[in-house]
């Protein structure tokens, strides 16, 4: 079974807006990680954010991670045609865990 | 870029048969694991190997099996391949630790008919 569940399931933009996705999941982690995948190919790791962190920022990205709430946020700022694809965020639990991923959002950035 | 690469890219399968996937890991990552991912789905864990042992597998019949070798490549191995066989299969090797990210391959997409 999956641990996270991303949401919206797809969303579309204009470019230069920003996009938010969400996650959640449900039982305690060490990490969380969101990843990119174009076209059915491999994924793209995007950002880790550890257990004991509550922001991080990459580029035009910035997550954010509530553990209290067992949720956590993808933002993509000034959106651009190429960011278009399909966003998963991804847990482990524990040291050596296997990864567990969402469904994914897909994001459609309108010219 | 990632270091990890998956062979082949493409291959069709007749129901029944049985298959080999390959995955060369990136350099120094001694963990890889196995993912199976459905058009439209998030991927499924099949299974993860560290330094050459099973170490976790997810919700797959026995006819899935794996092997990492000492120099942590990896292979999948399916037997008997079903028509729900077909999807992309996705390898990733990592550390094994748990504060760094897992790299992927661009996969190997399986048709079965």
């Amino acid at each position: 079974s999956q641990q996270g569940e991303e949401d919206p399931q797809a969303l579309s933009i204009q470019e230069g807006e920003n996009a938010t996705m969400n996650c959640s999941y449900k039982t305690s982690i060490n990490n969380l990680q969101w990843y990119r995948q174009n076209s059915g190919r491999g994924l793209v790791h995007l950002i880790l954010i550890r257990s004991n962190e509550r922001e991080k920022h990459s580029g035009r990205l910035r997550v954010t991670l509530d553990t209290s709430k067992k949720s956590s946020s993808l933002l993509i700022t000034a959106s651009r045609a190429a960011d278009t694809a399909s966003y998963f965020c991804a847990t482990s639990g524990s040291r050596d865990d296997k990864i567990i991923f969402g469904k994914g959002t897909r994001l459609h950035i309108l010219p | 870029e990632t270091g990890v690469t998956q062979s082949p890219t493409h291959l069709i399968k007749t129901r029944g048969q049985q298959v080999t996937l390959r995955c060369s890991s990136q350099s120094g990552h001694n963990t890889v694991s196995w993912y199976q991912q459905a058009l439209g789905q998030g991927p499924q864990f099949i299974f993860q190997y560290y330094r050459e042992e099973e170490n976790g597998r997810g919700n797959f019949p026995p006819r899935f099996s794996g092997l990492q070798f000492p120099n942590y490549s990896s292979e999948l191995n399916v037997n008997a391949l079903e028509l729900d066989d077909s999807a992309l299969y996705l390898c990733a090797s990592s550390l094994g630790e748990w504060y760094t990210e897992a790299f992927f391959g661009q996969g190997t997409r399986l048709t079965v008919v």
